[in-house]
């Protein structure tokens, strides 16, 4: 079973900052949070992750709470081509915790 | 940087026929994952591979369904006298130790039974 919340759909202008917010209350400490996006009709994509220190690579931002219950993924100039479902999730990494536990996800439509 | 890839990219096939889907990993990456997603669904996970073995598949792998990875490369998932409930996106992803066992996607093939 997924072990996140995310809200089912979000809008975004084109430009500006998406932030995607995701609870994980139930969180382990050894659980890393995860995201990954899906583009209509394409496979999932792989964003970023992190344990509990925010972290940022080319494509987006990832802040996670003190308390590791909540995180908040940015995309910090969100363009069309960002449209897509976005997906929060948390596994052990380094283990035999081989299978993501995908949920329904955000739905982030981007407009002009 | 060669992704993930799958072959092929759609099949549409008829009740009973059986189907086969071939998935090449990432170079160097041991383990390799097979997911299902159904239409407005998120991708539910098949079964895993390290290496040549199969370690682990759900119980949505129906007797019908069969995977192999026989040489720890490429990897191959059948469908035996497919059904229309069969039809779906079959993604395969891969991941080595290196990059924390991060798991990248391939494009997926689209299964339409008819």
């Amino acid at each position: 079973d997924a072990k996140t919340t995310q809200p089912p759909s979000m809008d975004c202008a084109e430009g500006r900052a998406a932030n995607l917010p995701c609870n994980h209350s139930t969180i382990s400490g050894n659980e890393y949070v995860y995201w990954y996006r899906q583009i209509h009709s394409q496979g999932p994509q792989y964003i970023i992750h992190g344990l509990k220190n925010n972290e940022t690579n080319e494509m987006a931002s990832l802040i996670i709470t003190e308390d590791r219950k909540s995180s908040t993924l940015i995309l910090p100039h969100a363009t069309l081509r960002d449209t897509a479902v976005y997906y929060c999730i948390v596994r052990v990494v380094l283990s035999n915790d081989y299978k993501l536990s995908f949920g329904a996800g955000t739905t982030v439509t981007v407009r002009a | 940087d060669t992704g993930v890839s799958q072959d092929p990219r759609h099949k549409i096939t008829k009740r009973g026929q059986n189907v086969t889907f071939r998935c090449d990993p990432i170079s160097e990456h041991n383990r390799l994952y097979w997911y299902r997603q159904t239409l407005g669904q998120g991708p539910e996970f098949l079964t895993y591979f390290q290496n040549e073995a199969q370690l682990e598949k759900s119980r949505l792998l129906s007797d019908r369904f069969s995977a192999e990875r026989p040489k720890g490369s490429f990897s191959t998932l059948e469908i035996q006298r497919t059904e229309q409930g069969d039809s779906a996106m079959y993604l395969c992803a891969s991941s080595f130790r290196t990059s924390d066992y991060t798991q990248y996607f391939g494009p997926g093939t689209r299964l339409t039974v008819l």
